[in-house]
This record gives structure tokens, sequence and C-alpha cells, in this order.
């Protein structure tokens, strides 16, 4: 079974500040994706990025970084410089090779207060 | 690229009363799409699972009576919510998945709910 942990329910941070969102996942497969998610209070989710299991690079995209670590089962995101466009909800998820399904975390609601 | 659209964004209706709810990939084929239920502040929870040309796949407790499932082309499906009630009342999101080795769910804006 797959499990998704985002521990923190809520954070508030003054814009400009940086902020990083925890993800840790549980997976006994050793193929498997990791992806971060936003919705804004408008509801939909949008699409952040996708990692795979055996790609443990760190990647960068603007103001967004994410580092995966398989040692401590975590995938962090983290939002520098950060401005109220970024209040919204993130949720990490999970996708084992092979199933079509995902395991979402609970989500962080992320409020930045200009 | 990898557009969803959902249909309508938000529908009120009386009791006893079905819904249907549009989901299209816009600019892809999805092959699989995904319908879900989230209820305020919470996650979301796995409806079901609709391939195209199949019957859907719903998960445990989900009624499949209740929440009848078409995926009738590589770009559409439709949920319909038969006889809704106050408690059907919730934000309904569909997803589309591409495929191939970038398989990644581009979700829908959601439909907002409310059956009173």
């Amino acid at each position: 079974a797959q499990k998704v942990t985002q521990a923190q329910t809520e954070i508030s941070v003054v814009e400009k500040e940086d902020v990083t969102l925890d993800c840790v996942y549980e997976t006994r497969d050793t193929t498997y994706y990791l992806f971060w998610y936003k919705q804004p209070p408008s509801g939909e989710l949008v699409f952040l990025i996708r990692r795979n299991s055996f790609d443990e690079q760190n990647e960068i995209s603007g103001r967004y970084s994410w580092n995966f670590q398989k040692s401590t089962s975590s995938f962090n995101f983290t939002i520098t410089a950060s401005q109220v466009v970024d209040s919204a909800v993130y949720f990490c998820a999970l996708r084992n090779f092979g199933n079509e399904k995902l395991t979402f975390g609970t989500g962080t609601r992320l409020t930045i207060i200009p | 690229g990898a557009v969803v659209s959902q249909h309508p964004s938000r529908v009120i209706c009386k009791s006893g009363t079905s819904v249907k709810i549009e989901c299209r990939s816009l600019d892809f084929q999805a092959t699989t799409m995904f319908w879900y239920r989230q209820f305020p502040k919470q996650s979301l929870m796995l409806m079901a699972t609709s391939n195209e040309g199949s019957k859907a796949t719903y998960e445990q407790g989900v009624e499949k009576d209740k929440f009848l499932i078409n995926h009738a082309s590589l770009t559409l499906s439709t949920l319909t919510v038969t006889s809704a009630h106050p408690e059907d009342s919730s934000f309904y999101i569909c997803s589309a998945s591409t495929s191939g080795a970038q398989e990644t769910q581009y979700f829908g804006p959601g439909t907002r709910l409310l059956v009173l």
C-alpha cells in the first residue's frame, strides 16, 4: 500500500519569505512517480511537477524548487521570495508504476501575507 | 497543452433531480479519465476510473447506480449524479491522463454542485 503524508496542514508566511512544504511518502514499489499540484481558491488543480523515482536530481523552475531524497522518502517543495499569488492548497501525490491511480496527501494550505 | 475542461462549473438543483457533468480533454486523447469528489478543506477522494469504451471502475463505497459514468470517446467522459440529494452537494473534479512514459493526470476546473 502507498501513503503520502503532508504534516503541515496550514502555513502562513509574509510575502517575500521563502517557504518549504514537506511531503513524505511510503511505497513498496521501486519504480514510482511523485507529483505536486497547486489548488488556488478557484478550485482547479494545477500540475506543477512530475518526478520519477530513478531521477533524484533536484529541479528548479523559477521561484519553485523541489528536493527529492529517496533515503528519507521525501519530496519537498520550496517557494523562494513568496508572492500573494502563491496562496493556495498544495497537494503532493504518488503513483506506483503500473498503477494509474494517484495517492494524494491531505494538502498544505499556504497563505502569503502581504 | 494538456488542457481539461469541465462543464458546468457550478450547478444548483432541487433534490431528486439528476445532474450531468462533462469532462473533456481539449488537446490530447485520454484513454483514462478519473472522477474525484472533494469536501471543503479536504483532499481529493477518487470516486471512479473511467476507460474509453468500457465500464467504469468504482472505488469502494461509491454507488455506481448513483454516480453514472460514461466514457464515450477519447476526449469525453460524463458523470451523472442521479436523484441528487443534499448530501451529494460537493466539489466534483475530473482528470484526464496522458499516456506513455510521461503519464500525468491533468485536472479540470471542477464543478460545484449544490442540491437544495
